[in-house]
């Protein structure tokens, strides 16, 4: 079946520096994506969006980029910070059918 | 404040003997959704519901049931528990899970952290 995944487990990065998370789907017809954010011993939190009509995206000291054509997605995160470390999830949406999550990298900054 | 409430937080229980997590949202949301939580394989949805008294089965339902009698609640009901349902549960709740849907409208619990022995 189709499924979303990641292509790293783990990311550590010095702080101050870019991190770059990345996600891989397989459902082409997937018309929405989310990246969250989750922190030891909480739920997931929204970070930022973005519809399949669009290749880039940008929040506050995020940015998101769709690669519709090698179904990629990536999080992009500027001058990472220690409140940054958390595991990081990208979830995929067709239509009315559930989210489908990724297996989730953990990023680790290093002070 | 806008909130997803389970209980219990952390539970141990043996094999077999029928537990129920319970969740409940006060954003009078119409979706609700059931997730665990297990290392290396991320979230996967054990069941969902659009509205009351409609429940749909997810990636992972078996050996779980839940039912939607009023909006607010979403029970999980584990009728015999077995070692394999040990993991971190997450309830979550939106608007809709349909059109207009979007990502920041999703509400998760804190999660619920069940150990079957």
């Amino acid at each position: 079946g189709e499924s979303v995944g990641l292509h790293l487990p783990t990311l550590s990065v010095q702080e101050g520096d870019n991190s770059i998370i990345n996600c891989a789907y397989s459902n082409s017809a997937s018309d929405y994506f989310i990246w969250y954010k989750q922190e030891s011993g909480k739920g997931p939190q929204f970070i930022i969006d973005i519809r399949s009509n669009m290749d880039k995206r940008q929040g506050q000291r995020v940015t998101v980029l769709l690669n519709k054509t090698v179904k990629h997605l990536s999080l992009q995160i500027a001058a990472t910070q220690p409140g940054d470390s958390a595991v990081y999830f990208c979830a995929e949406k067709f239509l009315n059918t559930p989210l489908v999550f990724g297996k989730g990298t953990r990023l680790s900054v290093i002070a | 404040e806008a909130q997803v409430t389970q209980n219990p937080r952390y539970l141990i229980t043996v094999t077999g003997k029928k537990l129920t997590v319970t969740c409940s949202q006060n954003m009078n949301h119409e979706y609700m959704s059931w997730y665990r939580q297990d290392p290396g394989l991320g979230l996967r949805q054990i069941y969902y519901s659009m509205n009351v008294e409609v429940t749909d089965k997810g990636d992972v339902p078996e050996g779980y049931k839940v039912s939607r009698k009023e909006k607010r609640n979403f029970p999980l009901i584990l009728e015999s528990p077995s070692p394999n349902q040990t993991s971190l549960y997450f309830c979550a709740s939106s608007l809709t899970g349909t059109g207009g849907f979007s990502g920041n409208t999703i509400y998760f619990g804190e999660g619920s952290w069940l150990t079957v022995v």
